[in-house]
């Protein structure tokens, strides 16, 4: 099976600005987390999203988004960047909760 | 609410040498626990999981980690160390919501691990 895909695996934008990310599942897989990973914070928990419907959520502004589609493929959105915003951002897949499968992550620069 | 402790940041060993990570949690019931791998600009492994049953459980490239919940401790051993070892490791619990499992992990800081030739 393949794995947790994501693109674009680099980005840089402009504070302001707002960016889309994208996951592809692991087939089968149902659930879909997204993290955050910066150097100061760690890993940290934005949400998930379990047939559609976003099931948790972390501790983030509003300005961080996201949505799942019916083929289980999930975007996150991040509006208004700001220069905090910088990280890495994983997609991570299982199909119902439990395991967490990791793609290669989405290095987003803001300046 | 969760929490994860890894109380070692940073851990050297020889090649050959045996390894224990250190890994605490808070939980209000019996968690889910896992222990990822991260190699430099790379995603998260999984390297293994504990639900239930038996306490020692075996993972992928030869790791192995201990729940014992007097100790609110999952710590994860490896008896001989190799040098494509160096990485940097994450313990993570995950909600036990009545046996089902969501997908929200908390991670611990994560312990970076060297490995000497």
């Amino acid at each position: 099976k393949a794995g947790v895909t994501q693109t674009p695996r680099y980005l840089i934008k402009t504070r302001g600005q707002q960016v889309t990310l994208s996951c592809s599942p692991i087939s089968g897989h149902r659930s879909v987390s997204w993290y955050q990973q910066t150097p100061g914070q760690g890993l940290q928990f934005l949400f998930e999203y379990f047939s559609e419907t976003q099931r948790n959520k972390g501790n983030f502004p509003g300005r961080f988004s996201g949505r799942q589609f019916s083929n289980s493929r999930s975007e996150m959105n991040v509006s208004t960047l700001e220069l905090g915003d910088s990280a890495l951002y994983l997609c991570a897949s299982s199909l119902s909760g439990g395991a967490q499968y990791f793609g290669p992550g989405t290095r987003l620069t803001v300046t | 609410a969760q929490s994860v402790t890894q109380p070692d940041i940073h851990i050297t060993v020889s090649e050959g040498a045996s390894l224990e990570l250190r890994c605490n949690y808070s939980y209000g019931a019996t968690p889910y626990l896992f222990w990822y791998v991260q190699s430099p600009g790379q995603g998260l492994q999984l390297l293994l999981k504990y639900f239930s049953g038996d306490t020692l459980v075996q993972g992928i490239k030869g790791f192995e980690a201990e729940f014992k919940r007097s100790q609110s401790s999952f710590n994860l051993r490896k008896p001989s160390v190799h040098w494509s070892d160096a990485a940097e490791y994450f313990c993570a619990v995950g909600e036990n919501a009545g046996g089902t499992s969501y997908g929200k992990l908390t991670f611990g800081q994560g312990t970076i691990l060297t490995v000497h030739p």
